[in-house]
């Protein structure tokens, strides 16, 4: 069956000190994992898609990296503003989407 | 550029009582989804629609939830008669073409069943 796992549930952190959020999958075929923000009251918002092992995407503090069975979502230097739940879902060889449950990530000031 | 637009934002009613969700996707946006969050979780794909067709709607209860997308344009997703479990976010998401282009997701419709 195929399934998406996220690590940790929560995380807190200080203001400035570096971290990963981990998405483990087991899915036949790989068609591109997606990580996204969500923050309360809203719907996720974008911030990566990656399609095959070794591949790797930056948007300001944030860099996400594949393996053939897990990502990772470094957060380099966070600032209060990061906090939010951050999700992770993949496609399949038959298109489907999976979510996991996502991190919520706290950044203290 | 306008985002994708759900109305209500939120919805309380009573179980065996129906509700409808309103969305209205990125214009020339194709394709469009439902989703179900449920608290503390992720979003559960419920329909995908590809212009005004069904594409995927394998995780829709089709005994009660249903949903049509008329003109390829705005969508509606109806509860009938709703059940306590159906308590969640309905979350609509657009996107260019189907699953290789970026989701766009609108703000959700909270949905409270007593």
């Amino acid at each position: 069956e195929d399934q998406v796992t996220q690590s940790p549930e929560a995380l807190r952190l200080q203001e400035g000190e570096s971290s990963s959020l981990n998405c483990s999958y087991t899915v036949s075929g790989l068609r591109g994992l997606f990580w996204y923000r969500q923050d309360p009251g809203k719907g996720p918002e974008f911030l990566f898609t990656l399609y095959s092992a070794g591949e790797e995407k930056e948007k300001e503090r944030l860099k996400a990296t594949l393996t053939k069975k897990e990502s990772f979502l470094h957060i380099t230097a966070p600032k209060p503003e990061d906090s939010a739940t951050y999700l992770c879902a993949v496609r399949a060889r038959d298109d489907k989407i999976i979510f996991g449950k996502g991190t919520r990530l706290h950044i203290l000031p | 550029e306008a985002g994708v637009a759900q109305s209500p934002r939120y919805k309380i009613i009573e179980k065996r009582q129906s509700v409808a969700f309103w969305c209205n996707p990125i214009s020339g946006h194709a394709t469009l989804y439902w989703y179900q969050q449920i608290l503390g979780q992720g979003p559960k794909l419920l329909i995908q629609f590809q212009n005004n067709g069904v594409v995927d709607d394998s995780q829709l209860p089709k005994d009660r939830f249903s949903a049509e997308r008329l003109k390829g344009v705005d969508s509606t997703l109806k509860i009938q008669p709703a059940k306590l479990e159906d308590s969640a976010v309905y979350l609509c998401a657009s996107s260019l073409a189907q699953w290789k282009n970026i989701q766009y997701f609108g703000a959700g419709t909270r949905l409270s069943v007593l």
